[in-house]
């Protein structure tokens, strides 16, 4: 089975502080891909990556970063957290087929005060 | 860009069968997927779509028109566990990354004895 980890399942941080949201994935997937989730807006993509050390910018990507220096992780960066980056966030990984379903993390649930 | 519409909540009882819709527009459509997602939990691949025609899978079927921008979710005898958010996603090789998904809103599922 894949698995899809991710670093914590809550988290509370003060506005203004970085975060660093990390994910690993344990089946040799290409690609990886953040979400965020938010009620009434659903999904949507922020920042994704099909090889290592390559990223490109999702939907929302203003106000994140992210980093993929091997394989199987790849971390979201809030460089400077705002109280409207409050949100489930979702990693995904999928094998370098279009065809390829994305498996989800278990997601992180990032409160900023 | 893409629209993808699908009803925000529907309301079915246990033992029956209910068909949850979605329609999109995109100009270089390539696959529709379908997820599950229980509350506070991650989505979870059901199926996916590229070619017209209806694909079963157990109790779920999925059906794609691509003339028509249009795809749904059959769900048989319907049970209690069934009670998720449906998420529709829809891949398009027209836009920078050929493996994102573009995610609707989702489709809360209420599953009544």
């Amino acid at each position: 089975d894949v698995k899809v980890t991710q670093s914590s399942r809550y988290l509370v941080k003060r506005t203004g502080e970085k975060v660093f949201l990390e994910c690993v994935q344990d089946m040799d997937h290409e690609n990886m891909f953040w979400y965020r989730q938010d009620p009434g807006l659903g999904l949507r993509l922020i920042y994704f990556s099909y090889d290592v050390k390559m990223k490109e910018k999702g939907d929302i990507p203003e106000g994140y970063s992210v980093s993929r220096e091997k394989k199987e992780r790849f971390s979201l960066i809030l460089e400077s957290a705002s109280t409207n980056q409050t949100s489930m966030y979702l990693c995904a990984s999928s094998l370098g087929s279009v065809d390829n379903e994305q498996f989800f993390g278990p997601g992180t649930r990032l409160t900023v005060l | 860009g893409q629209n993808i519409d699908q009803p925000t909540e529907m309301t079915a009882t246990e033992g029956a069968i209910v068909q949850i819709n979605c329609t999109y527009q995109t100009s270089g459509f390539n696959g529709l997927f379908w997820y599950q997602q229980h509350a506070g939990e991650a989505p979870t691949f059901l199926s996916y779509n590229v070619l017209d025609g209806l694909e079963e899978k157990g109790r779920f079927s999925s059906f794609l028109s691509r003339s028509k921008g249009y795809s749904y979710l059959l769900l048989k005898e319907l049970q209690m566990k069934d009670s998720a958010s449906y998420l529709c996603a829809v891949r398009d090789l027209s836009g920078a990354g050929s493996y994102q998904l573009t995610f609707g809103k989702g489709t809360k599922l209420s599953v009544i004895p």
